[in-house]
């Protein structure tokens, strides 16, 4: 079955520092790719999206490359602020199906 | 444009009691989704409507039901409650006719069973 393994928290960074948060996964088939936000106390935001090899989607300074070759959609954004903050969730969906498969999510701290 | 809304946004059961909760899709879509996302964790798929019908069931028990509309909202009910199943009920909707598989989420449901 489709699945997804996103890198473990928390992270905490001061800002302007690069964050990267690794996603890789498992899917039959060749899936869309997104990155979605929870803010405290929120629902999901979609943050960005890919639905090809080798697509990139990017938002609010966000980027992310659906790579087929390593199955990974690492999240990056250079230059972070005290507003992102959040926790990420790497998820895919089968174009078949429309189901969604989250990773367990990132708690992203970050400090003034 | 009305983005996904859902209906209550807090709510507190005791075990063994039933509960119904609500959701509207963003305008244009037509299917709707159901997750559960307990504390610290990723959503969990519960169900998918398309044209009233589940269209495909996750991993849950039959406790968990729901319907959907003509107008496209959906209900998600779930009796027997279990101290277990206290979590952020989150609501997505899509367009399967449209062909637009990006789901859209809305403020969530948080439940309580106490």
């Amino acid at each position: 079955g489709n699945s997804v393994t996103q890198m473990e928290g928390p992270v905490t960074l001061s800002e302007e520092a690069f964050l990267t948060i690794n996603c890789t996964y498992t899917a039959t088939g060749y899936p869309s790719l997104f990155w979605y936000v929870q803010y405290p106390g929120e629902g999901l935001q979609l943050l960005l999206k890919a639905t090809k090899a080798d697509d990139k989607g990017s938002n609010k300074g966000f980027e992310a490359t659906y790579r087929k070759e390593t199955t990974s959609f690492h999240l990056e954004k250079g230059s972070v602020q005290v507003s992102d903050s959040a926790v990420y969730f790497c998820a895919l969906s089968d174009h078949n199906d429309y189901k969604l498969s989250f990773g367990a999510g990132t708690t992203v701290t970050v400090r003034a | 444009d009305a983005g996904v809304t859902q209906s209550p946004t807090h709510l507190i059961k005791t075990r063994g009691q039933q509960v119904t909760l609500r959701c509207s899709p963003k305008s244009g879509h037509d299917t709707v989704s159901w997750y559960q996302q307990a504390l610290g964790q990723g959503p969990q798929f519960i169900f998918q409507y398309y044209e009233e019908e589940e269209r495909q069931r996750g991993n849950f028990p039959d406790r968990f039901s729901g319907h959907q509309f003509p107008n496209y909202s959906s209900e998600l009910n779930v009796n027997a409650l279990l101290l277990g199943d206290s979590a952020l009920y989150l609501c997505a909707s899509s367009s399967l006719a449209g062909k637009q598989e990006t789901q859209y989420f809305g403020p969530g449901t948080r439940l309580l069973v106490l």
